[in-house]
């Protein structure tokens, strides 16, 4: 099956450090997701990438679909604590009534005030 | 804003017991899924509906069974747990499959089987 293989698997960073992440596939996927997952809670969305690279910002963060629309990558500007968590990339392809998010295995982020 | 509830958030069961996991949506999405969070393994699915009374296997289906009798629950049974089954689950729901910014998880359920 379609497979995500995403880096690093964690970060130790000071806090006001930049922090990058990325995730690459064998696979073509028509769409890349990043979510970040808090202790105890569920993924929540961060940013959505819907065409090729196409280069979305959300506040601090900044994450782009790869040209080959066989990665993405995920930056973190001047990291504050409450960035902490995990951080997971997703690619997504549909068609009819089908669709499924396949996840990596996620970025482990930790930043030391 | 309720979104998608799970009961419960926590159990410990013991080999070869069952138990259904509930996972309940006030958004009127027609999709939902099961995934399980395992160490170092990211989310993989494990069945998912595409609307009331229909479900379908996603990537690891194997030891669970499904059911979505009315269109805001999904349950997810377990017949004769194993501790391979000691996981996180998340619900999730959506709309549709490519309305990627509804998709709405659950807060998990941490399952133990000792």
């Amino acid at each position: 099956g379609q497979q995500l293989n995403q880096s690093p698997q964690s970060m130790f960073i000071q806090e006001g450090e930049d922090v990058s992440m990325n995730c690459t596939s064998s696979s073509i996927f028509n769409t890349w997701l990043w979510y970040k997952q808090d202790p105890g809670e569920g993924p929540v969305l961060l940013i959505a990438l819907y065409k090729a690279g196409e280069l979305t910002s959300n506040g601090r963060l900044t994450a782009q679909f790869g040209i080959t629309r066989k990665d993405s990558f995920l930056n973190i500007s001047a990291s504050i604590p409450s960035d902490v968590g995990i951080y997971f990339c997703a690619g997504l392809n549909y068609g009819g009534s089908q669709g499924n998010l396949i996840f990596g295995k996620g970025t482990k982020l930790s930043v030391k005030p | 804003n309720a979104g998608v509830t799970q009961t419960p958030k926590f159990r410990v069961l013991k080999t070869g017991q069952s138990m259904t996991l509930l996972c309940a949506q006030d958004m009127n999405h027609e999709y939902m899924y099961w995934y399980r969070q395992d160490p170092g393994m990211g989310l993989r699915l494990i069945h998912y509906s595409v609307g009331e009374g229909t479900t379908a296997k996603g990537e690891v289906p194997d030891g669970y069974n499904v059911s979505r009798l009315k269109k805001q629950n999904f349950l997810l049974g377990l017949e004769s747990a194993a501790p391979s089954q000691t996981s996180v689950y998340f619900c999730a729901s959506s709309y549709s499959p490519g309305q990627v910014t509804g998709y709405t998880f659950g807060s998990g359920t941490r399952l133990t089987v000792v």
